[in-house]
């Protein structure tokens, strides 16, 4: 079965520097674009960027742009996202979704549990 | 402020049907297929509708889902105390090159 698992959050004061982490199994990683989406606490979803299948395109949200990189390894089926930079805004539960074999599209079918950011001083 | 626009709630009674709209413009639902979500707290959000009106496996057709023009709809029959949750609306948007979700809808089974 498919299985998304992010790591890598933690509580990092502003300004400093954090890479998230998802392990995917029980699909054909390098076939599928994959995304970050988060969800600050009472708060709704958020698209934080999105890679294709071979990486060869990158998109970000404005919100994030310049700061985070997203990437992939498709030899380790794993997404990451870096993030520098971070702001007390950027706290939030970060997920990792399968995207589709369209980049054009919300069509996520699979999401992880999650991992926590906290940006505080 | 969420690109595309949602109801904050929406409340009926059990077994009855409701409908959650969904708003956005020529860029977003306009030109692209619209995905539909529902999320229980704590718990990652769950694909319900993608392409605008397709369940994937799994998904009862008690769920449904339309689009017409820059609107999209997610149209919920015979409501059980369980659908009690929130819906977000998700689509791409072909002028921000990004993916745009609604603010989401908290639907209260009466």
């Amino acid at each position: 079965q498919v299985q998304l698992v992010e790591s890598g959050g933690g509580v990092v004061q502003p300004g400093r520097s954090l890479r998230l982490s998802c392990a995917a199994s029980g699909f054909i990683f390098l076939t599928y674009d994959m995304h970050w989406v988060r969800q600050a606490p009472g708060k709704g979803l958020e698209w934080v960027a999105g890679i294709s299948y071979d990486g060869s395109n990158e998109y970000y949200a404005d919100s994030v742009k310049g700061r985070f990189t997203i990437s992939r390894d498709n030899s380790r089926h794993t997404l990451y996202l870096q993030m520098n930079s971070l702001r007390a805004e950027d706290t939030a539960v970060y997920h990792c979704a399968k995207g589709w074999v369209v980049t054009a599209t919300a069509r996520f079918d699979y999401w992880g549990h999650g991992t926590l950011v906290t940006v505080s001083s | 402020q969420s690109v595309l626009t949602q109801p904050p709630s929406v409340s009926a009674a059990p077994g009855q049907k409701v409908t959650i709209s969904c708003s956005g413009n020529n860029s977003n639902i306009g030109d692209n297929y619209v995905s539909w979500y529902q999320q229980f707290p704590g718990i990652a959000p769950k694909l319900l509708i993608y392409d605008n009106n397709k369940r994937p496996s799994g998904i009862p057709d008690r769920f449904s889902g339309s689009k017409s023009g820059t609107s999209a709809t997610l149209g919920i029959t015979g409501l059980q105390t369980g659908d009690e949750a929130d819906y977000y609306c998700g689509t791409w948007d072909s002028s921000l090159s990004a993916v745009v979700f609604g603010g989401g809808t908290k639907l209260t089974v009466l």
